[in-house]
């Protein structure tokens, strides 16, 4: 079945860049998501790509998809305090309309003063 | 405005003691979903319904059970929480279009606690 890794923590100073790593298997994924989870809140949907497209930039986001090694990232420019929070990959191979999203376990981003 | 909506954010109850949990939308979405999160994991999908089509995951307890009397709101029940049913409990939608990008919206969650 389909698997979604991601590392688990990532601690950086304010005002640096974050870069979150994320690896799945589905090679027929169609969308992978970047969605941020704040502490006892539910999922805020960031971004997404096609994985036809190599990269999207959004403002402070930069997600960058290498779909041969099926590798995803997100680069968070000039890292702020509100920035930490759970983030999690998740990609949807379902051709339906039900899209099923598999989650990595995410990340927990630190960001230090 | 809130989109998804969850009510009570915070539940307490009983070993044994069947509980419902509530979701609500106003998008307009044919599609809700129900996942369980446990602390430090990734949301797990739990079933979902297109419409009033309900879908099961393979491996979600019989203990589970969802009803869907409209299009605005989506129940799920657990009829004999056990400790291990401790969890987020969180609601999404989408709209249902075959083909393209669909966002899923996500509520704030409910914390259920079992005593």
């Amino acid at each position: 079945g389909e698997d979604v890794e991601q590392s688990l923590f990532l601690s950086v100073r304010e005002g640096d860049s974050s870069v979150i790593n994320c690896t799945y298997t589905d090679s027929s994924s169609t969308y992978l998501y970047w969605y941020k989870q704040e502490p006892g809140a539910g999922l805020q949907l960031l971004t997404y790509i096609f994985s036809n497209m190599d990269m999207k930039q959004d403002q402070r986001l930069t997600v960058l998809l290498n779909k041969k090694d099926k590798h995803l990232s997100l680069r968070i420019a000039d890292t702020q305090t509100g920035d930490s929070a759970i983030y999690f990959c998740a990609e949807s191979a379902s051709p339906g309309s039900a899209r099923q999203l598999t989650f990595g376990s995410g990340t927990q981003l630190t960001v230090l003063p | 405005d809130a989109m998804v909506i969850q009510n009570p954010r915070y539940q307490v109850t009983q070993f044994g003691k069947p509980v419902t949990l509530s979701c609500s939308q106003t998008l307009n979405h044919n599609v809700m979903y129900w996942y369980q999160q446990k602390s430090s994991q990734a949301p797990k999908l739990l079933f979902h319904y297109y419409d009033k089509d309900f879908n099961n995951e393979a491996d979600t307890p019989d203990n589970f059970q969802s009803r869907r009397p409209n299009t605005s709101f989506c129940f799920l029940d657990i009829r004999s929480p056990g400790l291990g049913d401790a969890a987020m409990y969180l609601c999404a939608t989408n709209r249902g279009d075959k083909g393209g990008q669909e966002t899923q919206y996500f509520g704030p969650g409910t914390r259920l606690l079992v005593l």
